[in-house]
């Protein structure tokens, strides 16, 4: 049980694009997911706090036009990298959460922005 | 502001060595402490803890938590080269409900 999916694990795209990032839980259902970066050898980095059914709350330093979440169901949340630069590269982590303090992380989707 | 700590950052050792990992701490409001373990992907939970001086084991691991001191040790008695990876420590926080993570200690198992 407890499994959460990410879709694409792996995008390598032009910059100026956009490239979604799905994350799905497959066998549960959570009212918050979290989406998370990490950059190569460092720890993960909280960027925003998604509700369903509600707007996303972003950490400090995290552009909200550029990193756009919507999360349309209990079991469905996606993040948008909009207008992606080479800086935007990076693995990015979902994580959902069945109760407040239970987290079960997707397996990361890697982006490669040329 | 909120702070997660691991030490040391890396470490390299023998097959059959004993490691022992630090995570200390300072936040407000803390809840619970968990440990994971990175290899090449996502995290992958290990342990919950929630209560000082309750040692939590599974197999060769081990952790636990002095709420007194802000600090959790994980151990892991005679090391196989699988258990190479990152292991993080990430504190959860009442009234924000987040988790944050601390920089991780990258464990290296050679044969």
């Amino acid at each position: 049980g407890a499994v959460v999916s990410q879709h694409p694990s792996r995008v390598i795209c032009k910059s100026g694009t956009s490239v979604k990032i799905e994350c799905r839980s497959l066998d549960f259902q959570a009212t918050t997911m979290f989406w998370y970066r990490q950059f190569p050898k460092k720890s993960l980095m909280l960027m925003a706090t998604s509700n369903e059914g509600s707007k996303a709350t972003y950490e400090q330093g995290v552009e909200k036009d550029k990193f756009l979440i919507n999360h349309a169901s209990l079991t469905l949340s996606t993040l948008t990298v909009t207008s992606a630069h080479p800086e935007d590269s990076s693995f990015y982590i979902c994580s959902a959460a069945p109760t407040r303090e239970e987290q079960y992380f997707g397996p990361g989707t890697r982006l490669t922005v040329l | 502001e909120d702070k997660v700590v691991q030490s040391p950052l890396s470490l390299v050792v023998h097959e059959g060595d004993t490691v022992t990992l630090n995570c200390s701490y300072e936040v407000t409001n803390f809840r619970s402490l968990l440990w994971y373990k990175q290899e090449k992907k996502a995290p992958t939970f290990l342990f919950m803890l929630t209560s000082s001086g309750i040692e939590k084991k599974s197999g060769r691991l081990s952790s636990i938590l002095d709420k007194k001191e802000l600090f959790s040790i994980l151990n892991i008695t005679a090391t196989q080269t699988g258990d190479s990876a990152i292991y993080l420590c990430a504190v959860f926080t009442s009234g924000t409900y987040k988790y944050i993570f601390g920089t991780g200690t990258r464990l290296k198992v050679l044969a």
